[in-house]
Order: structure tokens, then sequence, then C-alpha cells
């Protein structure tokens, strides 16, 4: 089971709406979360179960999908945002499949 | 509150061994799966092992045979003995808690693993 996560960065300003998705090569359900990581920092959860927010996870995250194609979207982008973000399957684990994450980049 | 901290990461040779530790706190840990993940220097997130409560453990394929997983509740701490270690094994690795049924809010910061003679 292979998640491909498009584009590989997205070069975006604050304020702009973001649209990352992430792709299974088989159907999941509903069995993805998101993750962000900035550099020197831990992953952290913001979506699980494809949308349902994490604890703390402000509203301008939200996560989309079922099946195959999931979609995470940031509502409009604050600073702090611009990080770089994975998607994880739990539908067939071991093992637990990370896509190759989207780099979100200040333009 | 929830915290993790890996120890023991460092400088190994190739074909050598380390172990790297994740001390956990602020919640029951016997009653929670766990997890190793490792970042190479510029990649991705790789998982690489899991042991749950019942000490049911499997590998990536990756690390299959070379990794050992463990778990003492009584210390609330999970191991990762690293055995013959090449230098594809340098990166950061993560212990993270399992929960959601298999995605992981929980982590700690990381323990830098370099193989290099």
């Amino acid at each position: 089971l292979v998640l491909t996560q498009s584009p590989a960065t997205l070069s975006l300003s604050p304020g702009e709406r973001a649209t990352l998705s992430c792709r299974a090569s088989q159907s999941i359900s509903s069995n993805l979360a998101w993750y962000q990581q900035k550099p020197g920092q831990a992953p952290r959860l913001l979506i699980y179960d494809a949308s349902n927010r994490a604890t703390g996870i402000p509203a301008r995250f939200s996560g989309s999908g079922s099946g195959t194609d999931f979609t995470l979207t940031i509502s409009s982008l604050e600073p702090e945002d611009f990080a770089v973000y994975y998607c994880q399957q739990r539908y067939n684990w071991p093992p637990f499949t990370f896509g190759g994450g989207t780099e979100v980049e200040i333009k | 509150e929830v915290q993790l901290v890996e120890s023991g990461g460092g400088l190994a040779q190739p074909g050598g061994s380390l172990r790297v530790s994740c001390a956990a706190s602020g919640f029951t840990f016997s009653s929670h799966s766990m997890i190793w993940v490792r970042q190479a220097p510029g990649k991705g997130l790789e998982w690489l092992s899991y042991i749950t409560t019942g000490s049911h453990i499997d590998y990536a394929d990756s690390v299959k045979g070379r990794f050992t997983i463990s778990r003492d509740n009584a210390k609330n701490s999970l191991y990762l003995q690293m055995n013959s270690l090449r230098a594809e094994d340098t990166a950061v690795y993560y212990c993270a808690r399992i929960d959601y049924g298999g995605f992981f809010e929980y982590w700690g910061h990381g323990t830098l693993v370099t193989v290099s003679s």
C-alpha cells in the first residue's frame, strides 16, 4: 500500500488557501491521518480518520476524502503553517505507511 | 502531561550496535502500544517497529533481523536495540504512542543516530 502526496512543494502567501492531496494505491476507507512537521521538531497530528481534527488543532485545518483520495485544506495560511505535511494510513497495518510529504513554502 | 523522551543516540560504527530508549510519563504506559519511527536527514518518515500492550511485535522489512523492540512497563520505558548498523540507518529516531487505533498523537523529540566510520 503506497501513499502518494502531491504536490511535492506548494508555494503560497500568508492568507491564501492551501490544498494538499494524498492518494492511496488501494482503498483505505477513512483510515488516514495528516501530520505537520516543522524543522527540528517532531511531527504533530492534525487530522485523524480523514476528517477529525486532533486536540487543539485550529479550525482552519480540515480534512476530507475516503477510499483512495484525500485532501488537507488550510483555509487561510498563517505564518506558522509553513511546514512539511505528511499523510499516514492505518487501514492495513503493519506497516504504518507514510506519504512522501508536501512542503508548504512561503511564496 | 504526556511526555516521551528519547535518549541513547550518538555515533556508531558500521556493523556496530546502539540502543535507544524512550522514557514515558504522564500516562499509563502499560496500557498503550508504542512505535519507533525514523527520519533520515532531509527525508520523510519511516515506521520501523511497534509493540503492543501484550508485547506483540512487528518490524519494517528494512530493519527486520537487525533491530529489536522491547518495553519495560515497570520502568515506563521503550527500547530499540539496533545491531549490524549501516550508513543508511543514520536518522533521527522518534518514539510515539499509538492512539486512535493506529495514529500517533504523542511523539518524543527524537534522538539522532549517526552511523559512520
